[in-house]
């Protein structure tokens, strides 16, 4: 069954932290994943897309990493600020078909 | 550039109604696609529009139907509403329909059914 899994559900950090998210996935087979962050009430802004041959891309202060043989992905966030409070979803799309799959995504609060 | 538009902000019906939902995609991009994001959920699939046809949805009900303009705009309908149907529905967009391509999402029509 293809599946994207994110921990923690929630993280609480203090402004300035640095924090690290996790996706685990079973999509197969696989194309492609994304990271999106979502303020409250409005639509996901794209952060990063990595193909299998990735396995880090930047955009900023967030570090995506890609790990194609255990099917693992992270989402790093250097120097948090209040602005990072969000939900970060994590989104695998297959080869085939064009479906994409969403993590249930983690929420956090950057707290001053 | 204007993004991904959405209409109406808010919908509130009761049970056993229609809704209809709305979205212009950004300039140029032939894709549309659906998404329902209930409360505590993570985005589920619904439809995929390309060049004016339902190329794929996801695993709702024939209740749950659309369509896709000329224009690549794109209308979401939900028929027989029912409470559980209480959700953030997205639309977002693409230049081609394949799924490399970055999706640029709306800010969502919150439905809410009484």
């Amino acid at each position: 069954k293809n599946q994207v899994e994110q921990s923690p559900q929630s993280l609480i950090i203090l402004e300035g932290k640095n924090c690290t998210l996790q996706c685990n996935y079973t999509v197969s087979p696989f194309s492609n994943l994304r990271w999106y962050k979502q303020d409250t009430g409005r639509g996901p802004v794209s952060l990063t897309i990595m193909t299998f041959s990735e396995n880090t891309k930047s955009n900023g202060r967030y570090t995506a990493t890609l790990d194609a043989d255990t099917k693992q992905s992270s989402l790093h966030i250097t120097a948090s600020q209040l602005s990072d409070s969000a939900s970060y979803i994590c989104v695998v799309s297959r080869l085939t078909g064009n479906q994409f799959y969403f993590g249930t995504g983690t929420s956090l609060t950057v707290i001053p | 550039e204007a993004g991904v538009t959405q209409s109406p902000t808010h919908l509130i019906k009761t049970r056993g109604q229609q809704a209809t939902l709305r979205c212009s995609p950004i300039s140029g991009h032939t894709s549309v696609y659906w998404y329902q994001q209930a409360l505590g959920l993570g985005l589920q699939f619904l439809l995929w529009y390309d060049e004016g046809e339902e190329r794929n949805r996801g695993n709702f009900p024939p209740r749950f139907s659309g369509r896709q303009f000329p224009n690549y705009s794109s209308e979401l309908n939900v028929n027989a509403l029912e409470l559980e149907d209480s959700a953030l529905y997205l639309c977002a967009s693409s230049s081609q329909g394949r799924g490399y391509n970055e999706q640029f999402f709306g800010p969502g029509t919150r439905l809410t059914v009484l």
